[in-house]
């Protein structure tokens, strides 16, 4: 199984500083990584696909990058809505699996 | 529009048996395969079972193997879960998820609850 790690467990953020969040791999899932937000009682929604691909919708300050191992989601300016908890999921492999979530709280 | 509709949690004692469904639409139901994933109160979100568009191809996390059983109805556009001898560790929202072009989730449910407790 590819373990998924997310760092920081938490980031403190104020409105409008760039926020950027880690996600690691066990071992190589290539670009087939995704990118979720989640915000407190909502289900999760899509940001990233194919490690810096944005879904449909998604503003152009979320951005991914990364291959591999190490990959990066970047919020460029903060907006009052983008405090949340992000994951990240690997679907390279079976079973698939997700990071332990990076919180994103006001600063 | 895709919208997915959970249905079927709720408390059930522990070693009981639940099913789920999920109710699709605004789509063509049977060209993608789903999953469902679950998230235990307070935690991150884990992978439980996906099935593909044609329901010939299935896919259990090991946390449920020999207990969970995902299936589908294309004539119904509806996607199912039967949990059999559940736990405590087993509760849980759990989240229909529409595959893309890949394994990843562009669309997801509300989710439905399920309590495992005596």
């Amino acid at each position: 199984e590819i373990v998924m790690t997310q760092s920081p467990a938490t980031l403190s953020v104020s409105p409008g500083e760039r926020a950027t969040l880690s996600c690691r791999a066990s071992q190589s899932v290539s670009s087939n990584l995704a990118w979720y937000q989640q915000k407190r009682g909502q289900a999760p929604r899509l940001l990233i696909y194919g490690a810096s691909t944005r879904a449909t919708g998604i503003p152009a300050r979320f951005s991914g990058s990364g291959s591999g191992t190490e990959f990066t989601l970047t919020i460029s300016s903060l907006q009052s809505e983008d405090f949340a908890v992000y994951y990240c999921q690997q679907y390279n492999n079976w079973p698939l699996t997700f990071g332990g979530g990076t919180k994103v709280e006001i600063k | 529009e895709v919208q997915l509709l959970e249905s079927g949690g709720g408390l059930v004692q522990p070693g009981g048996s639940l099913r789920l469904s999920c109710a699709a639409s605004g789509f063509t139901f049977s060209s993608y395969g789903i999953s469902w994933v679950r998230q235990a109160p307070g935690k991150g979100l884990e992978w439980v079972s996906a099935i593909s568009g044609s329901g010939g191809n299935t896919y259990h996390a090991d946390s449920v193997k020999g207990r969970f059983t995902i299936s589908r109805d294309n004539s119904k556009n509806t996607l199912y879960l039967q949990m059999n001898s559940l736990r405590a560790e087993d509760t849980a929202t759990y989240y229909c998820a529409k595959g893309s072009s890949n394994w990843y989730f562009d669309s997801w449910g509300q989710g439905t609850l399920v309590t495992v407790s005596s």
